[in-house]
């Protein structure tokens, strides 16, 4: 059964970078991993996409290990406007499943 | 480009109603998915659309359906609701022709069942 587990809440400082895990299982070498932002009242908004190794943007970078059993979303120099709730997202392809984590409140401080 | 309009915002049924929730992605996108999202589950697949045929559908009974229709616009309908149903539901959209890849979610309609 593919499960999907993050840290249910993380703190930082403005200025800091963050580092948000995301533990899957069974995920197969071209299935992609998403990370999404949810403020509330809002849908979820797309930070980044990657299916190995490391991807970065204009505003987040996503690491994977060669053993593909997690990932990890990294947000440079966060601002208060970042506090939010960030879900990966991990699509399973042969299974055709999509399955969200569990999300992970990021509260970030003056 | 109009992002994702979910139609009604908020809607209040009772227990052994149905509802019809309606999504209109954004222009060109084709692909429609719908979530689920509540306090205790967190946020659940239901079913993805492309070209008016579900692709993927996750799990869910079968009191949960839905429909894309030729304009790519989506709905989704929940049939005798129970109490649990209560939830925001979340349509997304893709360019990329599938939920597998980065999506475009609307504001949700938050459904609660009396």
């Amino acid at each position: 059964l593919a499960k999907t587990t993050q840290p249910i809440s993380m703190d930082s400082y403005e200025g800091q970078e963050v580092n948000i895990t995301c533990s899957h299982n069974n995920i197969a070498t071209n299935d992609y991993i998403t990370w999404y932002q949810q403020f509330p009242s809002q849908g979820p908004r797309f930070i980044i996409q990657g299916y190995k190794t490391k991807v970065t943007n204009e505003v987040a970078s996503l690491f994977i290990p060669a053993d593909r059993k997690s990932s990890t979303l990294s947000l440079p120099r966060v601002s208060l406007s970042d506090t939010a709730v960030y879900y990966c997202l991990v699509g399973y392809s042969s299974a055709s499943k999509i399955i969200f984590g569990s999300g992970t409140r990021l509260s970030i401080r003056p | 480009k109009a992002g994702v309009t979910q139609t009604p915002r908020y809607l209040i049924k009772t227990r052994g109603q149905q509802v019809t929730l309606s999504c209109s992605p954004i222009s060109g996108h084709r692909s429609v998915s719908w979530y689920q999202q509540t306090p205790g589950q967190g946020l659940q697949f239901l079913f993805e659309y492309f070209s008016e045929t579900q692709r993927n559908k996750g799990n869910f009974p079968g009191r949960f359906s839905g429909r894309q229709f030729s304009n790519s616009r989506s709905e989704m309908n929940v049939s005798t609701l129970e109490l649990g149903d209560s939830a925001l539901y979340l349509c997304a959209s893709s360019a990329s022709g599938t939920a597998f890849y980065e999506q475009y979610f609307g504001p949700g309609t938050r459904l609660t069942v009396t």
